[in-house]
């Protein structure tokens, strides 16, 4: 009955790869988000979908592409990783656009070596 | 974009003993929220505050929406070991923006 689910959990790989994260929420919420979470454990939003649209596309590289096949799930593709990419990504879910508590998945750890 | 200042950065205490921390903003906030996280977890929800000088509590947690509409505080009474973690406030800038801010945490480690 888990409500935000993120795959995988852990993903190491090597500089210059492309790897996918995957979510999905099953809570009804139409809108979706991504963040990342440096080390110093500060949340940055990346991207917000609101029924599959994009909403917010804050300064990320364009190495990062998300994808929403549908409402209820938000993928993230990165490609070419960087040794500055390494941080726990998460995604999360809310019912609307305003100021609505979010539903926080628990993180995909991302290690580049 | 907004700042958030949440204060403190951390704080390390005895089980038993309460808790007070807090968040300012530069700007007027329509909604505050308070999120706790543990290792290895995401953030979860606590408290949500809607309204400017709502006073809402959580079991042993409490928390307000400050009357200026640029700042919040939680506090937790008599805490215990598992109150460990990260807490985050959170909030909405009026003007309708849809992009959270959220503080940088205070990080709560508890003695038994």
């Amino acid at each position: 009955d888990t409500a935000v689910s993120q795959t995988p959990k852990y993903l190491v790989t090597q500089m210059g790869n492309d790897k996918s994260i995957k979510c999905e929420q099953n809570l009804g919420h139409d809108t979706m988000y991504w963040y990342k979470q440096d080390s110093k454990k500060f949340l940055k939003i990346m991207f917000s979908y609101n029924n599959k649209e994009l909403i917010i596309n804050e300064t990320v590289p364009n190495r990062f592409s998300p994808k929403s096949p549908d409402k209820a799930h938000l993928n993230l593709h990165i490609n070419s990783l960087e040794l500055g990419d390494s941080a726990v990504y998460f995604c999360a879910s809310s019912t609307g656009t305003g100021s609505q508590p979010q539903h926080f998945g628990d993180g995909t750890r991302l290690s580049i070596l | 974009g907004q700042q958030l200042n949440q204060s403190p950065q951390s704080m390390f205490i005895q089980e038993g003993e309460d808790v007070s921390m807090n968040c300012t903003s530069s700007s007027i906030f329509n909604t505050w929220l308070w999120y706790k996280q543990e290792p290895g977890e995401g953030p979860v929800l606590l408290i949500a505050l809607y309204k400017a000088g709502e006073l809402t509590s959580n079991g042993r947690l409490t928390a307000q929406f400050g009357i200026t509409r640029k700042d919040s505080f939680l506090n937790i009474s008599a805490s215990i070991p598992s109150d460990v973690g990260i807490y985050f406030c959170a909030g909405h800038a009026s003007g309708g923006s849809y992009i959270p801010t959220f503080g940088r945490g205070t990080s709560l480690i508890v003695h038994p």
